[in-house]
């Protein structure tokens, strides 16, 4: 099976200054899709980002944007500018391509606090 | 259009009662999961059904039971409540194929057992 390590717990940025969060996966596998979440206090968990693995561009999202290395199984993510509303608990998610119908496995998360 | 919806949002049981927790998606997805959250340990899937009509075990399935009902929804039931289950409850779905399908999840249910 995959695993997907976050090796951050906790993280913490001066708001309007950027920070990158960092996630390293373990696959065999040529082909799959790595995911960001954010989960507020409110639990909702929201999809930040993107990447598919057979494109070498890196995903952006407004002021998010991710560096993945594919060769060295990392995919962390970069948030600039950082607002009062980023403070969440951020989740790395890997998706297979075989479908055996466990496709999706989650990094244990870093909680990111916003300082205003 | 709702999504993924969860109910009950919040519930209290005493160890040994049982309940059902119940999720619905109205995305027309094939595949819907279970999850539960505790700190420090992320998402761990519990039960996972792939289409209507099937279902699987994850990686932490004892002690719960699930039932596909149709498409749109997937139950989840906790048949004699203990401690351990006490944590955050998220259901997911997604569809399946070669493409980029994310997850989409439901508020969560916190579920406390005493």
């Amino acid at each position: 099976a995959q695993t997907v390590t976050q090796s951050q717990p906790e993280m913490s940025v001066q708001e309007a200054e950027t920070v990158t969060l960092s996630c390293t996966y373990d696959t065999s596998e040529s082909d799959y899709y790595l995911f960001w979440y954010k989960q507020p206090p409110s639990r909702q968990m929201i999809l930040v980002i993107r990447q598919e693995a057979y494109k070498q561009q890196n995903a952006t999202e407004n002021r998010f944007s991710v560096n993945f290395q594919k060769a060295a199984k990392s995919f962390s993510l970069k948030i600039s500018d950082s607002q009062l509303g980023d403070a969440a608990m951020y989740f790395c998610a890997y998706r297979s391509e075989a479908w055996d119908g466990n496709q999706f496995y989650f990094g244990t998360g870093t909680s990111l606090t916003v300082i205003p | 259009n709702a999504g993924v919806t969860q109910t009950p949002k919040f519930q209290v049981l005493k160890t040994g009662q049982s309940m059902t927790l119940q999720c619905a998606q109205d995305m027309n997805h094939n595949s819907m999961y279970w999850y539960r959250q505790d700190p420090g340990m992320g998402l761990r899937l519990i039960y996972y059904s792939a289409s209507e009509g099937t279902t699987d075990k994850g990686e932490v399935p004892n002690g719960y039971n699930v039932s596909r009902l149709n498409k749109r929804e997937f139950s989840l039931r906790l048949e004699s409540a203990a401690p351990s289950q006490t944590s955050v409850y998220f259901c997911a779905s997604s569809e399946t194929g070669t493409h980029a399908y994310e997850q989409y999840f439901g508020p969560g249910t916190r579920l406390t057992v005493t």
